[in-house]
């Protein structure tokens, strides 16, 4: 079973949808949650940490279920801007931060 | 302020050959991680390195060392490449969390490998 568990998609959306991304984990000393974006040929850049309580930037809110070992990813009044992919990651250590990364789900907003 | 910077920005090299990958973090970050990322997954762990010091490592060979200097920055190196080895190589950098739980961690552009 691999560490981070993506549904590789793509998702193909209209503009102005609402979607939304799952992924597991299967280490549940996990300790700190992320979900990174990726533009084509670019380097991943932060989106959004997660926390327990979930947490929520504009467009964009995160759900971390710590029973369940699931994180979520919603993006609200989707943006042709939006088109990326959407990095899952998992930090395993305490006091260190190796980063586990899913091998991401791809969004598609079309006009 | 500058971010994480890389280079060189793309690499060609032939089989068995070896490759320095340069990384300088982002003002006021002390640690470096390096990791590959292979077309279609996602960026695999190499190592860390903080005050000098390789702190942790991924499942990847002793051909992948490195390197981190006083001033923070970092250097990958792969000896006797395989053409497996193609990849974009990525640096990020943090802060070492002592004091903080932040484990946010930035990237640089990358570095573009092709290994013939």
């Amino acid at each position: 079973r691999k560490e981070v568990e993506q549904d590789p998609g793509p998702f193909n959306v209209p503009e102005g949808a609402t979607v939304a991304f799952n992924c597991t984990y299967s280490n549940s000393a996990s300790q700190s949650f992320f979900w990174y974006r990726q533009d084509c040929r670019k380097e991943p850049k932060l989106l959004m940490s997660v926390y327990s309580s979930g947490n929520e930037d504009g467009r964009f809110t995160a759900q971390l279920n710590r029973a369940s070992q699931y994180i979520s990813l919603l993006i609200r009044d989707s943006k042709l801007s939006d088109s990326a992919t959407y990095l899952c990651v998992v930090n395993l250590d305490t006091g260190f931060q190796k980063l586990v990364f899913g091998t991401g789900t791809r969004l598609l907003v079309s006009p | 302020d500058a971010g994480v910077t890389q280079s060189p920005t793309h690499l060609i090299k032939t089989r068995g050959q070896q490759v320095t990958l340069r990384c300088s973090p982002k003002s006021g970050h002390d640690t470096v991680s390096w990791y590959q990322q292979a077309l279609g997954q996602g960026p695999q762990f190499i190592f860390q390195y903080y005050e000098e010091e390789e702190r942790q490592r991924g499942n990847f060979p002793d051909r992948f060392s490195g390197h981190q200097f006083p001033n923070y920055s970092s250097e990958l190196n792969v000896n006797a490449l395989l053409l497996g080895d193609s990849a974009l190589y990525l640096c990020a950098s943090s802060i070492y969390p002592r004091e903080s739980l932040s484990y946010e961690q930035y990237f640089g552009p990358g570095t573009r490998l092709t290994v013939t």
